[in-house]
């Protein structure tokens, strides 16, 4: 079946460190991958997609970069703010029902000033 | 444009209680709607889906249910509370059809603490 495995938090760092949040997957067909990030007490928000292989995805500094060969969507910053902590959540939809994503289990991201 | 909104945004239960929670959807018509729990410190666990009115599919056998009464009103409700249920209830939607390009979109979110 399908799934979404991200690396293990939590991760702290240093502002103005660079990021890396790390994400493989397994799916049959050729799905979509998607970055959220949920700020705490609230839900999740989209931070960027990739919908075919190669494609880069990006937003507010975050990129990721669909790479079918090693079946990986890691989310990179050059230089994270404290405003960026976060749970990040890797996901995928490849069904072609109701889209339903699959989720990782979320990586807990916290930036020290 | 589109908005999602959920209530209440806290709910604190006894045990045995029973549970309705709301999600409305504004700005779109016959949206995908979902419904996730996100228990402490862990991931996003689907708990059920609906493609339309009326049509519910459940992904995860439990004492919680949910109904589509309206286009774009998901309920999820419970006759009677476990401690276990506690969490943090996410509703989501996504346009509607076929296409798994297509992200989704998050509520708030509802935090229920059963005691």
């Amino acid at each position: 079946g399908n799934s979404v495995t991200q690396m293990e938090g939590p991760v702290t760092l240093s502002e103005e460190a660079f990021l890396t949040i790390n994400c493989t997957y397994t799916a049959t067909g050729y799905p979509s991958l998607f970055w959220y990030v949920q700020y705490p007490g609230e839900g999740l928000q989209l931070l960027l997609k990739a919908t075919k292989a190669d494609d880069k995805g990006s937003n507010k500094g975050f990129e990721a970069t669909y790479r079918k060969e090693t079946t990986s969507f890691h989310l990179e910053k050059g230089s994270v703010q404290v405003s960026d902590s976060a749970v990040y959540f890797c996901a995928l939809n490849s069904a072609p029902g109701a889209q339903k994503l699959v989720f990782g289990q979320g990586t807990r991201l916290t930036i020290n000033p | 444009s589109q908005t999602i909104h959920q209530w209440p945004a806290t709910l604190v239960q006894p045990v045995g209680s029973p549970l309705s929670l709301e999600c409305t959807v504004e700005g779109t018509s016959n949206p995908n709607l979902y419904w996730y729990r996100q228990a402490a410190g862990r991931g996003l666990q689907l708990l059920f889906y609906s493609v339309g009115i009326g049509q519910i599919s459940s992904e995860v056998p439990q004492n919680l249910s949910a109904s589509r009464p309206q286009d774009r009103q998901f309920i999820l409700s419970s006759k009677k509370l476990l401690l276990s249920d506690s969490g943090f209830y996410l509703c989501a939607w996504s346009v509607p059809g076929m296409n798994r390009y297509n992200e989704q979109f998050f509520g708030p979110g509802t935090r229920l603490t059963v005691l």
